[in-house]
């Protein structure tokens, strides 16, 4: 069963546009999410995050959008360069001090077409 | 470079052998985290020591599996007896203190790649 979903296993951008990665939850316990970025032979490199008590939360290129009600969140790369090419993994994690253990999603490729 | 380390990169092994891989977390962080990650999937929780104390350890890590972290620094992970289903990248991440903090961002190292013949 799985609580975090990435439904898209690939994706497609060209150069320059905005890159829409998505991500759905199931676990109501889940407040506090992450997105991480993989390089082939390279660990998870940390992202972005967002906590349930807001709705966004930008960072550069990056911006992250949570909508609790839906258990969904997105990630919004804009404008996409050739070097976000990666697979980028959502993840989740309970609040306070029990919150030890991320589940992630099983990745979504990002292909930026130059 | 104050990131997670691990050793070594690469393990081929032949079943049945045992393996142990090591992790050096980021030296200011005192919790630490195994996952495994297997191919088209997402990391996968093991275990989770804060400083040197084991205080988790998810249903995966059969009795095959033993991890510890003498002193609350390095460590290690070991499998015994390892099947060909043991062939996965193994990750170790570290966070810091929870004090003031709301979230649980972990920093992983590069990976262990475990080939099992």
């Amino acid at each position: 069963d799985q609580q975090v979903k990435q439904n898209s296993p690939s994706l497609s951008v060209q150069e320059g546009r905005i890159s829409i990665l998505n991500c759905d939850y199931t676990n109501s316990m889940f407040d506090y999410f992450l997105w991480y970025k993989k390089y082939p032979a390279e660990g998870p490199t940390f992202l972005i995050s967002i906590s349930s008590i807001k709705d966004k939360n930008e960072d550069g290129r990056f911006t992250v959008f949570l909508n609790k009600s839906a258990k969904h969140l997105s990630l919004h790369i804009v404008p996409s360069q050739p070097g976000d090419s990666a697979v980028y993994f959502c993840a989740a994690s309970p609040s306070g001090a029990g919150s030890y253990q991320l589940t992630f999603g099983k990745g979504t490729k990002l292909s930026v077409i130059p | 470079d104050t990131g997670v380390s691990q050793n070594p990169r690469h393990k081929i092994t032949k079943r049945g052998q045992n393996v142990t891989f090591r992790c050096d977390p980021i030296s200011e962080h005192n919790r630490l985290y195994w996952y495994r990650q297997t191919l088209g999937q997402g990391p996968e929780f093991l275990t989770y020591f804060q400083n040197e104390a084991q205080l988790e350890k998810s249903r995966l890590l059969s009795d095959r599996f033993s991890a510890e972290r003498p002193k609350g620094s390095f460590s290690t992970l070991e499998i015994q007896r390892t099947e060909q289903g043991d062939s996965a990248m193994y990750l170790c991440a570290s966070s810091p203190n929870w004090a003031g903090r709301r979230g649980n961002e972990q920093f992983f190292g590069p990976g262990t790649r475990l080939t099992v013949l």
